[in-house]
């Protein structure tokens, strides 16, 4: 079952401008990730909050975390053509056997961001 | 070394052959992982092994075999492959979390195959 949705599932915005993405989750998280990945290409991780943070920050990047909402928010200022790319949001949660943690990734925000 | 390196980077293979993929890093890392990812959609986590031995299994059928020779290589042996296998293979690794968790993944560049 998917565990982290995104919205918007895509964005199209001016350089300059700011990008928000948004991750909801269904059950309780050690913590919750996002990643970035060009076309074709592997995963980048770009932050992990974890779930007694509140707001982190990575140059250019903000997330937030509303553990009482299931809810998650990426922000990408000053936008750059380069930022263009899917984002994904990824949460951990147990296994079926209820031992093992593993990573479920939302569906992506496609973002691009136009020069 | 941050980095994670898969081989080949492309693979054609009928559905007769027998052909593996192959991973590796050297960040110490003590978990390894393959994802699956089919076009405009999220990775999809097929095994996870930890300290070297298979810890998930999501239900991946037995044509695809996992291998961990040790603790910096991770092997995906393919055999009798359908054409909806077709898809970008994604391994990763990361440290194991402690007290559960899963703790930052770095990915590589995935091998990309097709199956016809």
């Amino acid at each position: 079952s998917q565990q982290g949705e995104e919205d918007p599932q895509a964005l199209s915005i001016q350089e300059g401008e700011n990008a928000t993405m948004n991750c909801s989750y269904k059950t309780s998280i050690n913590n919750l990730q996002w990643y970035r990945q060009n076309s074709g290409r592997g995963l980048v991780h770009l932050i992990l909050i974890r779930s007694n943070e509140r707001e982190k920050h990575s140059g250019r990047l903000r997330v937030t975390l509303d553990t009482s909402k299931k809810s998650s928010s990426l922000l990408i200022t000053a936008s750059r053509a380069a930022d263009t790319a899917s984002y994904f949001c990824a949460t951990d949660a147990p296994d079926s056997g209820g031992s093992n943690y593993k990573l479920t990734f939302g569906k992506g925000t496609l973002l691009t961001v136009n020069p | 070394d941050t980095e994670v390196t898969q081989t080949p980077k492309h693979l054609v293979m009928g559905m007769t052959n027998k052909k593996s993929l192959k991973c590796e890093q050297h960040m110490g890392h003590r978990a390894m992982y393959w994802y699956k990812q089919k076009a405009k959609k999220p990775p999809e986590l097929m095994f996870v092994y930890s300290y070297e031995k298979l810890s998930i299994n999501e239900s991946v059928p037995s044509r695809f075999s996992p291998e961990c020779p040790n603790s910096s290589l991770l092997n995906l042996h393919l055999h009798a492959l359908q054409p909806e296998d077709s898809a970008l293979y994604l391994c990763a690794s990361s440290h194991w979390g402690l007290a559960g968790g899963v703790e930052t993944q770095y990915f590589g560049p995935g091998t990309r195959l097709l199956v016809l």
